[in-house]
């Protein structure tokens, strides 16, 4: 079982919202983890977008619109990206990733296309 | 101007050996983790390596014993000697810099490594 998954794709209509999920793999609690989020349009390399652990342990990536956020299902065992207010422009691949301490790695989700029609 | 330019990429038979690096400027290199990260065509993120500023070294199982990263201060630069090169190798590589919260913040523009007979 992947420490991080990601639905491989997601389609939402321009000024929707959609929230993209990363599951961790059970045996890794949520809750202790600070889940990054990249976003990786074609051709480029990723960017980065945001940090959420909690309420009070977050960081938004610098100019990276309030449309965009994080947070937690801790019922799921996930982390979640939040984009409202949805444009043509955040049509790309987003990834999660995580410091998965017991292994002592970096592991990055296997990624949501995300596609806006 | 923060730039990470990334060099050494190639076709490479397999069981070969190829050595990335990475030329850091725009901010202080020495103060920051580095990594490596991989992307092969079409596929996903895959974290390959970090080294920390004080030249602790991490490796996921898919490279360590094969892949060694290192980095030269002095010169701002960070490297990436890949041994035993297997065509499950062939991706672009990305270098990256991890600021002190965790976010891989500046990335370069990658170099393809192309293993195949």
């Amino acid at each position: 079982q992947a420490v991080l998954t990601q639905p491989s794709s997601l389609s939402a209509s321009p000024g929707a919202s959609a929230s993209l999920t990363c599951t961790l793999r059970s045996g890794i609690n949520v809750g202790t983890c600070r889940i990054y989020w990249y976003q990786q349009k074609p051709g480029s390399p990723p960017q980065y977008l945001l940090r959420y652990k909690s309420d009070s342990d977050k960081q938004q990536g610098s100019g990276v619109p309030s449309r965009f956020s994080g947070s937690k299902d801790a019922s799921a065992n996930a982390g979640i990206l939040l984009i409202s207010g949805l444009q043509s422009e955040d049509e790309a691949d987003y990834y999660c990733m995580i410091w998965h301490s017991s292994a002592s790695n970096w592991v990055f989700g296997g990624g949501t296309k995300l596609t806006v029609l | 101007e923060v730039q990470l330019v990334e060099s050494g990429g190639g076709l490479v038979q397999p069981g070969g050996s190829l050595r990335l690096s990475c030329a850091a400027s725009g901010f202080t290199f020495s103060s920051y983790d580095m990594h490596w990260v991989r992307q092969a065509t079409g596929k996903g993120l895959e974290w390959v390596s970090a080294i920390g500023s004080a030249g602790d070294t991490y490796y996921p199982g898919s490279v360590k014993g094969r892949f060694t990263i290192s980095r030269e201060n002095a010169k701002n630069s960070l490297y990436l000697q890949m041994n035993s090169l297997r065509a499950e190798d062939t991706a672009v590589y990305y270098c990256a810099a991890e600021n002190p919260t965790g976010e891989l913040d500046y990335w370069g523009q990658g170099t393809l490594v192309t293993v195949s007979s």
